[in-house]
């Protein structure tokens, strides 16, 4: 089963509208982080926002907020007031447990999204 | 500022070559991994290290090895290049404790041919 799933292959919005990205993951343990990465077309990632699974409150950085629904198993990327440099991939991802090796994130398959005039 | 530099960005091998990536980090962190990415499969984990001369396998480690000789410095090995093995390849970096950011340097594309 898929740990990370991102319905949205792609997705256009227009620009100063807000714009919202899917992610569900499905995971036992009781211990989680969801991440959101952007991914310009240069190719590096680009770290936007994390969430814990203990964490009371959604995650907020500037335009972007995730709304995250623990009980929904769900973690989507709200961008608002998009921009035409927001034009990207984007990849959702989790890291589950703590030991060991407890920074390994598990991706999605990534959402391309375009910001038109 | 963070700093991931992985040593090339663009390369051609031939199939049956042995190919070396380079990753090195400027931030002291404990962990390093490689990534390949694939249109319509995401990021999938090659290998990890989480220490010096450490390294756990990732998800699809066959056809790959790594070496970690000193902390900075995480290395991709491909033993003996193949077409399948064309793809996108990212470097990334963390602090050991769980939560932390994971820093990616700006990927290396690899064409086997």
């Amino acid at each position: 089963a898929q740990k990370i799933t991102q319905t949205q292959p792609g997705m256009f919005v227009q620009e100063k509208e807000a714009v919202t990205l899917d992610c569900t993951y499905d995971t036992s343990d009781p211990s989680y982080g969801l991440f959101w990465y952007k991914q310009p077309s240069s190719g590096e990632m680009i770290f936007l926002i994390y969430q814990g699974s203990y964490d009371q409150q959604n995650a907020t950085e500037g335009r972007y907020s995730l709304n995250f629904q623990k009980a929904r198993k769900s973690a989507n990327l709200v961008i608002s007031a998009s921009q035409l440099g927001d034009s990207a991939m984007y990849f959702c991802a989790m890291r589950e447990g703590w030991g060991g090796g407890g920074n390994k994130l598990t991706f999605g398959t990534g959402t391309q999204l375009k910001v038109e005039l | 500022d963070v700093k991931v530099t992985q040593s090339s960005r663009y390369l051609v091998k031939r199939t049956g070559e042995k190919v070396f990536l380079e990753c090195v980090q400027d931030m002291d962190h404990e962990n390093m991994f490689w990534y390949r990415q694939d249109p319509g499969l995401g990021l999938r984990l090659i290998y990890f290290s989480y220490d010096v001369k450490m390294k756990e396998k990732g998800d699809i480690p066959e056809g790959y090895s790594v070496s970690r000789e000193k902390k900075e410095r995480f290395s991709l090995i491909l033993e003996s290049a193949s077409t399948n093995q064309t793809s996108m390849y990212l470097c990334a970096s963390s602090l050991g404790r769980p939560g932390n950011t994971i820093y990616f340097g700006e990927g290396s594309w690899l064409t086997v041919v």
